[in-house]
């Protein structure tokens, strides 16, 4: 069974703080996604991954960037968090080859 | 103009009901189709996948793509309280990793 976990549930950090949101799959897939989700505005991809070190901005990279040093993990940072990047963000995987993407439970952040 | 439209809702409908659930897209180069369910606090799992037009059934589920008119529909037969959830439909083309949302359409099935 495929896993993807995120290191948080839910987070409340201050406006100015270096957040970190960590994802790790265990199934060796080359493709990492990292999306946030608002009301009304659905799923919107910040950045993905197709390999170990190579990144590709989304569609909403302003104020993120992220990190994949091993292939198993994708880290989003928010380098200064602001209190628009309150949201839910999804981390999702892909085996190489197919298109299912397998989700992540979620991290609700609440910046102050 | 969003590349994909999906009606929020929400919709509620009596247990054994069927739904239709609709999203329509912009951009003719998508050739990948899929519907995930949501639950509440919960990340998207993959429902249904497709590829161009055409229909495809799995137990209560049918999906369909009319690429003609650039719509597709998932429709859940004898829907159960247990379908209680956020459908979302996705795309892509043929090419990239990037995958296209609608914003989700919220089901609730009364017993």
């Amino acid at each position: 069974d495929v896993k993807v976990t995120q290191s948080s549930r839910y987070l409340v950090k201050r406006t100015g703080e270096k957040v970190f949101l960590e994802c790790v799959q265990d199934m060796d897939h080359e493709n990492m996604f990292w999306y946030r989700q608002d009301p009304g505005l659905g799923l919107r991809l910040i950045y993905f991954s197709y390999d170990v070190k190579m990144k590709e901005k989304g569609d909403i990279p302003e104020g993120y960037s992220v990190s994949r040093e091993k292939k198993e993990r994708f880290s989003l940072i928010l380098e200064s968090a602001s209190t628009n990047q309150t949201s839910m963000y999804l981390c999702a995987s892909i085996p190489g080859g197919t298109d299912t993407q397998y989700f992540g439970p979620g991290t609700r952040l609440t910046v102050l | 103009q969003k590349e994909v439209e999906q009606d929020p809702g929400p919709l509620s409908v009596p247990e054994g009901a069927i739904v239709s659930l609709n999203c329509t897209y912009s951009n003719s180069a998508f050739q990948y189709f899929m519907w995930y369910r949501q639950y509440s606090r919960k990340g998207p799992e993959l429902l249904m996948y497709t590829y161009s037009s055409g229909n495809k059934e799995d137990g209560r589920f049918t999906a369909q793509v009319d690429k003609s008119s650039k719509y597709i529909s998932l429709f859940i037969r004898d829907s159960q309280p247990s379908d209680s959830a956020t459908y979302l439909c996705a795309m892509k083309g043929n090419t990239g990793n990037q995958f296209y949302f609608g914003t989700g359409t919220s089901l609730t099935v009364i017993p």
